[in-house]
């Protein structure tokens, strides 16, 4: 099953770039890599996804190496309102999602 | 656009009622889901379907039944609530259940058994 591993948690300054890994050694050939960032009492709001390579929108980028064992989120220039809990969802064989434990962002001025 | 709608947003229980949540989505999405979430944990799916008439275990169904009433409505019933299924509970909708269709979440239903 297609679980991931996130860091706990991580800690960044207003203006920095953020990068935040998920681990997830058992995706299966036809899995995507999706992010979704949620703030408390909400539920999750979709980020970004991607199959390999490199994907950017307007709020992010996602790194995925050849192996797609990992993949990296990218947060450029953060500000306060990015403080939130940031997941990477993988799909298994049997299209059931697994989210993974999570990494909780805490932006300081 | 209302997007994934839930309720009831709060209920508290005692142990061994039995009670339903609902959850309705008007984007036209084939596939439904249920996910539990517990202080400072991520998201552990229930259930979910994939599409209208179809319902399938996730990570954690003990205890919980589900309906697919129409293509809008997925509903998630307690039948014996115990203090366990404290929880969030968060209802989510997607085009379809491949992993490159993005899910939808509603904002929630907190609900406390006592």
């Amino acid at each position: 099953l297609a679980k991931t591993t996130q860091p706990i948690s991580m800690d960044s300054y207003e203006g920095q770039e953020v990068n935040i890994t998920c681990s997830h050694n058992n995706i299966a050939t036809n899995d995507y890599i999706t992010w979704y960032q949620q703030f408390p009492s909400q539920g999750p709001r979709f980020i970004i996804q991607g199959y390999k390579t490199k994907v950017t929108n307007e709020v992010a980028s996602l790194f995925i190496p050849a192996d797609r064992k990992s993949s990296t989120l990218s947060l450029p220039r953060v500000s306060l309102s990015d403080t939130a809990v940031y997941y990477c969802l993988v799909g298994d064989n049997f299209n059931k999602f697994y989210f993974g434990s999570g990494t909780k962002l805490n932006v300081k001025p | 656009n209302a997007g994934v709608t839930q309720t009831p947003k709060f209920q508290v229980l005692k142990t061994g009622q039995s009670m339903t949540l609902q959850c309705a989505q008007d984007m036209n999405h084939n596939s439904m889901y249920w996910y539990r979430q517990d202080p400072g944990m991520g998201l552990r799916l229930i259930y979910y379907s994939a599409s209208e008439g179809t319902t399938d275990k996730g990570e954690v169904p003990n205890g919980y039944n589900v309906s697919r009433l129409n293509k809008r409505e997925f509903s998630l019933r307690l039948e014996s609530a115990a203090p366990s299924q404290t929880s969030v509970y968060f209802c989510a909708s997607s085009k379809s259940d491949y992993s490159n269709q993005p899910q939808h979440f509603g904002d929630g239903t907190r609900l406390s058994i006592l």
